[in-house]
């Protein structure tokens, strides 16, 4: 089974509106951290957000929010106002338990384009 | 911020050569350093994990022999492609995890992209 899935391949937005990207996750461990990255043409993967397994609140960042549902695991990244630098890839991880040694799982992407 | 380089980004060889790639974490120490692969239009997989001082663990399926990896200090990792191959072509991606940060956040180098003639 995948232990990121991202449904969505692609989406456009309208700049100036905001986006939700979906991620859902399957881990047995209780401690587990989830990342979302952004990816633009240029390769190089910048981080953007981070939700801990025991964290309460959600976590945000400027522009970005991760609407954190544990109980159903899924941990979506809300982008609002968005930019025409917003488009890229972006890429849900998940790193599981220690036991693991901290490996990044990434899901499949979704490519936003943001329209003008 | 964290900053990660990778050298080189473009590299394009020919078949049968050795290609060598460094990975270097600027301003932290980085215990553990990861390798990724990442296909046009694909997600990353994780090649190996990269332990400073020991022998790298390498993920299912991934050559230990082809991808020979070494991390000498807690600022730099390296990746050698030996015997490269055209499928070997690829966008060859390091991050290192900062072993100041409780998050185990990972820091990504720039990425190289790999193309053997």
């Amino acid at each position: 089974a995948q232990k990121i899935t991202q449904t969505q391949p692609g989406m456009f937005v309208q700049e100036k509106e905001a986006v939700t990207l979906d991620c859902t996750y399957d881990t047995s461990d209780q401690s587990y951290g989830l990342f979302w990255y952004k990816q633009p043409s240029s390769g190089e993967m910048i981080f953007l957000i981070y939700q801990g397994s025991y964290d309460e609140q959600n976590a945000t960042e400027g522009r970005y929010s991760l609407n954190f549902q544990k109980a159903r695991k899924s941990a979506n990244l809300v982008i609002s106002a968005s930019q025409l630098g917003d488009s890229a890839m972006y890429f849900c991880a998940m790193r599981e338990g220690r036991a693991a040694g901290n490996k990044l799982t990434f899901g499949g992407g979704t490519r936003v384009l943001v329209k003008p | 911020g964290a900053v990660v380089s990778q050298h080189p980004s473009r590299v394009i060889c020919k078949s049968g050569t050795s290609v060598k790639i460094e990975c270097r974490s600027l301003d932290f120490q980085a215990t553990t350093m990861f390798w990724y692969r990442q296909f046009p239009k694909q997600s990353l997989m994780l090649m190996a994990t990269s332990n400073e001082g020991s022998k790298a663990t390498y993920e299912q399926g991934v050559e230990k022999d082809k991808f020979l990896i070494n991390h000498a200090s807690l600022t730099l990792s390296t990746l050698t492609v030996t015997s490269a191959h055209p499928e070997d072509s690829s966008f060859y991606i390091c991050s290192a995890q900062d072993r100041g940060r409780l998050t185990y956040e990972q820091y990504f180098g720039p990425g190289t992209r790999l193309t053997v003639t």
